[in-house]
């Protein structure tokens, strides 16, 4: 066990619909990340926050947003669904150190969203 | 129909014997990897790590190489189990500098990923 929950753990929703995901990252961590996993696109990195403000941007749709809250959870918003957003979308977190610290990033268990 | 989706390279072993897996980055500012392990349903799982001042880490049972020269890296998996069977992905980070509040830009870029089944 990681220490990041994630909620929910299927969705299973209709195209043009919208769907909150939503991330608690371990405990003391600062920095949030979100990635979306499919069958032909393997791992990427759609966004990064940090204390509650953005940090970097990937290959992140118009349609997506992210925020992260003063307690630090995170939720992944996506609307206007389409089929090919059918994918696990995994939150990780990770300690935010002063200096040049390389960060280690540990993922949560995944939500599968299935779009029909 | 043409199937579509990744096709993963495998390594299929026997209980016991060695593992390595490769992997090729592409980034040549990277300067931290990491070693993932994902099982079926489940999130990336951190295995070990190692920056780019380093050539050689080892870990419990695992060891990575890092040759910057060729942007190559491998994770030797030692006496492998079944309870390796797994996806194993490499993933590279790029510096990105470090912004007023001190953290680093986190961007993981990941490889396609190698599908290691150990045989009993």
């Amino acid at each position: 066990d990681s220490g990041v929950t994630q909620t929910p753990k299927h969705l299973i929703t209709a195209t043009g619909q919208r769907v909150t995901l939503r991330c608690s990252p371990r405990s003391g961590d600062l920095s949030v990340y979100w990635y979306q996993q499919s069958l032909d696109q393997g791992l990427q990195f759609l966004i990064q926050y940090y204390n509650g403000e953005e940090r970097a941007k990937g290959n992140i749709l118009e349609r997506f947003s992210a925020q992260q809250f003063p307690d630090l959870h995170s939720e992944l918003n996506l609307s206007s669904l389409e089929l090919g957003d059918s994918a696990l979308y995994f939150c990780a977190s990770s300690v935010a150190l002063s200096g040049r610290y390389q960060e280690t990033q540990y993922f949560g268990p995944g939500t599968r969203l299935l779009v029909l | 129909g043409e199937s579509v989706g990744l096709h993963l390279p495998t390594l299929s072993v026997q209980e016991g014997d060695n593992s390595i897996i490769n992997c090729a980055y592409s980034n040549s500012a990277s300067d931290y990897f990491i070693w993932y392990k994902q099982e079926s349903g489940k999130g990336p799982q951190f295995i070990i790590d190692i920056r780019s001042n380093m050539d050689k880490r080892q870990g419990q049972r695992v060891t990575v190489l890092l040759n910057k020269t060729v942007k190559h890296l491998s994770l030797q998996i030692a006496a492998t189990q079944p309870g390796d069977s797994a996806v194993y992905f490499c993933a590279e980070k790029a510096g990105g500098g470090f912004n007023a509040g001190g953290t680093s830009y986190g961007k993981l870029t990941f490889g396609q990923g190698t599908i290691l089944t150990v045989h009993p």
